[in-house]
């Protein structure tokens, strides 16, 4: 089945404690990207990446980091987690021709920085 | 400025009836739109896809872009209950896509 899957779905965490969300797509898309959901802000772009080993901020990059080592796999990591990192993450993935065929998105992973 | 705007709603519409959802969008550069539903707690799902100016018919879902006026909508024919979600206008430009907060709509039985 196609589909991209996150890990975990649900995350509850301590401020300071480094933790990573990974995500993986089975569809060999080119294009990936890390989504936070909060309400009333919509779904905002955290990170994304083209292509193995090349990634781009998006609109809300601060406080994480990406890698692209390969073409599957695109995890999120939080250094140093903080309140105000809680929210609702989705990872999706396309191909590069993204007009044509829009993303697949993850189940999300809830996650709560305490 | 937003880069896409949405009417929260919610919209309430009775079943059977056409539903109309909104989304205005700042760039002129916006390259391709895109509806997506997201039910409570799930992710969202891509309904329909659409880049050039005119109507795209899919199933009771018909997309409509009128790029001179910067304005996309979605319009849910037969409305049925399972329709109940929110859903989510996102553009693309360049390498990066935008979405729109999101227009709660209720199919009432």
């Amino acid at each position: 089945e196609a589909q991209v899957t996150q890990n975990p779905r649900y995350l509850i965490t301590v401020t300071g404690k480094k933790l990573t969300v990974t995500c993986s797509q089975n569809m060999n898309h080119e294009y990936m990207s890390w989504y936070r959901q909060d309400p009333g802000l919509g779904l905002r772009q955290i990170y994304y990446s083209m292509n193995v080993e090349v990634t781009d901020k998006g609109d809300v990059p601060e406080g994480y980091k990406v890698s692209r080592k390969e073409k599957r796999n695109f995890p999120l990591i939080l250094e140093s987690p903080s309140p105000n990192q809680t929210s609702l993450y989705f990872c999706a993935s396309s191909f590069r021709d993204r007009a044509a065929y829009g993303y697949t998105f993850g189940s999300g992973t809830r996650l709560t920085v305490v | 400025q937003k880069e896409v705007e949405q009417n929260s709603g919610p919209l309430s519409v009775p079943e059977g009836a056409i539903a109309s959802l909104n989304c205005t969008y700042s760039d002129r550069g916006s390259q391709s739109f895109f509806w997506y539903r997201q039910y409570s707690g799930k992710s969202p799902e891509l309904i329909m896809s659409i880049y050039s100016n005119g109507d795209k018919e899919d199933g009771r879902f018909t997309a409509q872009l009128n790029k001179a006026s910067q304005y996309v909508s979605l319009l849910i024919r037969d409305s049925q209950p399972s329709d109940s979600a929110t859903y989510l206008c996102a553009v693309n430009r360049g390498n990066q896509f935008y979405f729109g907060t999101g227009t709660s709509l209720t199919v009432i039985p």
